[in-house]
């Protein structure tokens, strides 16, 4: 069974300021990586993926993320962020075999102050 | 942005009362998924299709909920008896392939259930 940790709760930072998002996983076969926002009373937002290739994938409104085998870990960063990334960000793991459903972090929550 | 749309966004029922939500995927989507996300955040797969035969089910949906994706109309999940732990955010996701490359799930805005 696959887990998915995201080790930080809250992350608050200020306006222009970098972020790095946390996610570790555990299972050691082909995964499918993906990070989504949800923004208060609404749906997941994708943001972007890893399945092979450049472990340095680039997603919408400046997101990036960085796939590591040796660390089991799928971290989000923005160099300068903006009072409208604040939202909860969701990392989701997927096996590619089975019912190929996602199993979800904890979920951050990332406060912009302006 | 995600093309997916969920109705209703809001649902009210009472204990024992029926409650059905709609989703229609994106254009030319086969694979449906039905997630849970409870107020903790936490997501409960339910069930997924493709095209319209069901791929999995857990053990909570082949009980109380009911689910279907026919063709050429919008898929639906259905709880036949609402309970008061039923209360959660129920997100429809669709995709056009199951595993490989291109198989990031887009998210409909969820129907919101409340059971009183």
């Amino acid at each position: 069974t696959q887990t998915v940790s995201q080790s930080d709760a809250h992350v608050t930072v200020f306006e222009g300021d970098s972020v790095e998002l946390r996610c570790n996983y555990s299972y050691g076969g082909s995964i499918y990586l993906s990070w989504y926002i949800q923004h208060h009373g609404r749906g997941l937002q994708f943001l972007l993926k890893y399945y092979s290739g450049n472990p340095v994938v680039q997603g919408v409104n400046g997101f990036e993320a960085e796939f590591s085998k040796s660390d089991s870990s799928f971290h989000l960063r923005k160099a300068s962020v903006h009072w409208s990334d604040s939202a909860v960000y969701f990392c989701a793991v997927s096996v590619n075999t089975g019912n190929y459903k996602y199993v979800f972090g904890a979920g951050t929550r990332l406060k912009v102050i302006a | 942005n995600s093309k997916v749309i969920q109705t209703p966004r809001y649902l009210v029922k009472g204990q024992g009362q029926k409650a059905k939500m709609r989703c229609i995927p994106e254009k030319g989507h086969p694979v449906v998924f039905w997630y849970q996300q409870n107020k903790n955040n936490e997501f409960k797969f339910l069930i997924n299709f493709q095209n319209q035969e069901v791929l999995q089910q857990i053990d909570m949906t082949e009980k109380r909920f009911s689910a279907e994706c026919p063709s050429n109309s919008p898929c639906s999940l259905e709880i036949q008896s609402s309970e008061a732990g039923d209360s959660a955010l129920y997100l429809c996701a669709s995709s056009l392939y199951l595993g490989g490359d291109y198989a990031e799930q887009f998210f409909g805005p969820g129907t919101r259930l409340t059971v009183l």
